[in-house]
Formats: C-alpha cells, structure tokens, sequence
C-alpha cells in the first residue's frame, strides 16, 4: 500500500508566525504535490516537484515555499503566515500520469 | 492555465438509484482523467480514471465517460449506497507538458438517501 505521511497533523500558529509542514513518501514515486482544500474551491495545487532539488509552480503558490530535499521529502514553508492560509493541507504522490496517493492531511490554522 | 469545473456542488439521490456528477476541463491538451473520493473527515482515495485514448470505462458500479468534443466527463454510479456518499473530486491531467500537473474540480458531494 502507497503511503505518504505528513506531519503535523494540525497546527496553530499566529499571523506572523513560520511554519513548516512535512511530507515523506515511501512509494519511490518521482511526482510530490501539495494542495489545499478549501470549501467551495477543491483541491488547489500549491506547489509540485518531480524530484531532489526539482520544484514547479502551481496555481496558488503566493506566500508559499517548498523544497524537496530528497526523493521522500517534500516540504511547505510559509515564513508569514496569514490568516487566508488557515486551510487543511494535503501532500500527495504518483508516479508519471497515473494514480495519486494523499497523506492524511494537515489543519493549519493561523490566529 | 487549465481548469476544471465541478458544477454540481450537491447532489443527493435514493438508494438503488443511480447518480451522475458532470466535469469540463479547457485545456484540449489533457489527456488523463482521474476522479477522487473524499469521505467525510477523511483524506482522498482514488476510484477510477480514464485517458482520452477511450471513450468509456466502466469499474464495477462506477462507469466514467468521455466526450473529448465537448471537453466534459462524468462519473456515473449505479445502483447507490449508503456508503457512497462522499465529495467527489474530478481531475485533469496535461499529457504534453514535461511535468505531469493534476488540476482538481471544486467537488460534487453526493448523497445517497435511504
């Protein structure tokens, strides 16, 4: 079974604040994904990357960072969070055009 | 860039009937189409997909089709159950960009009563 852990599973920080959210993959996958759901948009991708060192752009990627250090990490970096990014965030893998994987998610709450 | 559109945010149909979410995509280059299950708190897992090298795919109860003309799929579920209710989300993937970027609908929640 594909797995992709995430960590921390919730998290409150203030306007302001700097947060990290963690993702590891363990399906020796090459494509990482972050997304973030919010009621009435779906799923909107953040960022994405296609290996070590590789990062593309998604369609929301304003105040957001990311960095894949290996081939199972892949990263999300908000340096200052704001209130607009309380969401529940989703890390997700898969190989080439195929199925995704999703981690269990992440509720970022920003006060 | 890419979009897709789930037009249905709600839908809710009888047990043992049948149900139908609706999808557009506007990019003509896309070319995989997956569609994703949400249970209530629960993350995404995926349910079937189809390429646009098909018009048709059917997995059990769950059938997907395809109209590449108009730009639309859909999911269809037979026979409902309780446990099919969920969010579903529609994707799109462009096949012929160098990177494989999977673009989400806004999501249908369906509902199946007793």
């Amino acid at each position: 079974e594909a797995a992709v852990t995430q960590s921390p599973r919730n998290k409150v920080t203030v306007t302001g604040g700097n947060v990290t959210l963690s993702c590891r993959q363990t399906n020796s996958h090459n494509y990482m994904y972050w997304y973030r759901q919010d009621t009435g948009h779906g799923l909107r991708l953040i960022h994405y990357s296609y290996g070590a060192g590789n990062l593309q752009i998604g369609d929301v990627p304003d105040g957001y960072k990311a960095t894949r250090t290996t081939q199972e990490d892949f990263f999300l970096l908000l340096e200052l969070a704001s209130p607009s990014q309380t969401s529940l965030y989703f890390c997700a893998s898969s190989p080439h055009r195929a199925e995704v994987f999703f981690g269990k998610g992440t509720r970022l709450t920003v006060v | 860039g890419e979009k897709v559109e789930q037009h249905q945010s709600t839908l809710s149909v009888r047990e043992g009937d049948s149900a139908v979410i609706n999808c557009t995509y506007t990019d003509t280059a896309s070319s995989y189409f997956p569609w994703y299950k949400q249970e209530a708190g629960k993350s995404l897992h995926f349910v079937i997909d189809i390429r646009s090298n098909v018009d048709r795919k059917q997995s059990q109860r769950l059938t997907v089709l395809l109209d590449k003309k108009a730009k639309r799929f859909s999911l269809h579920i037979t026979a409902t159950q309780p446990e099919d209710s969920a969010i579903y989300f529609c994707a799109a993937s462009i096949a012929s960009s160098s990177f494989s970027k999977l673009v989400f609908g806004q999501g249908t929640s369906l509902s199946v009563v007793p």
